[in-house]
């Protein structure tokens, strides 16, 4: 069964607004991540939160980690016409510090210029 | 220099017919595997392996091989293709214990018709 869910499953906003993404799963986990895939393209590693870790930073991205909710958010500030993209929360559940990741359904951000 | 390549990048087949797809890493990780993303973009695990060894064997139809002849490799043979076989085919490394993150490549179109 999926176990991350997205949310909104589409944003729109103007070039540079900040975008927020929030994304919540089921089960304990090692650690989520996000990604980013451009159209026709794969999927490219943007940060990864611990378990033990509530907020992390990368760039313009912020990332939050809510354990007892269950639910990540991905901020973007000051977004670009580049951030445009589909963007998919995963999460690393397996027992082992490796092994499959579980993604969302993802969020389609728009930047428009 | 690519860090995960999949060869072909768009395959158009009959039903019926037999496919291969190709992957390849060359950043020394010991664990590869195989997604597929569906109309939807919902991306889900299908196989793994580690060290040539298989580890993740999600409820994927038998007429589905993978193949791993070393590390750097991964293959997935489909036998005789079906209409719903038709998606985004990427394949992806990692390196146990790091957190896991995922290297992606840039995915295989495969539309069977």
């Amino acid at each position: 069964s999926q176990q991350g869910e997205e949310d909104p499953q589409a944003l729109s906003i103007q070039e540079g607004e900040n975008a927020t993404m929030n994304c919540s799963y089921k089960t304990s986990i090692n650690n989520l991540q996000w990604y980013r895939q451009n159209s026709g393209r794969g999927l490219v590693h943007l940060i990864l939160i611990r378990s033990n870790e509530r907020e992390k930073h990368s760039g313009r991205l912020r990332v939050t980690l809510d354990t007892s909710k269950k639910s990540s958010s991905l901020l973007i500030t000051a977004s670009r016409a580049a951030d445009t993209a589909s963007y998919f929360c995963a999460t690393d559940a397996s027992k082992n510090q490796g092994g499959k990741l579980i993604f969302g359904q993802g969020t389609e951000l728009s930047v428009k210029p | 220099d690519t860090a995960v390549s999949q060869t072909p990048k768009y395959l158009v087949t009959q039903m019926g017919n037999d496919k291969s797809i190709k992957c390849e890493q060359n950043l020394g990780h010991d664990t590869m595997y195989w997604y597929k993303q569906d109309s939807k973009k919902f991306l889900k695990i299908m196989f793994s392996y580690n060290n040539k060894e298989l580890i993740i064997n999600e409820t994927v139809p038998n007429r589905f091989s993978p193949k791993s002849p070393d590390k750097a490799h991964l293959n997935l043979h489909i036998n005789s293709l079906e209409l719903g076989d038709s998606a985004v085919y990427f394949c992806a490394s990692s390196q146990m214990g790091t957190g896991n993150t995922i290297y992606f490549g840039e995915g295989s179109w495969l539309t069977v018709v």
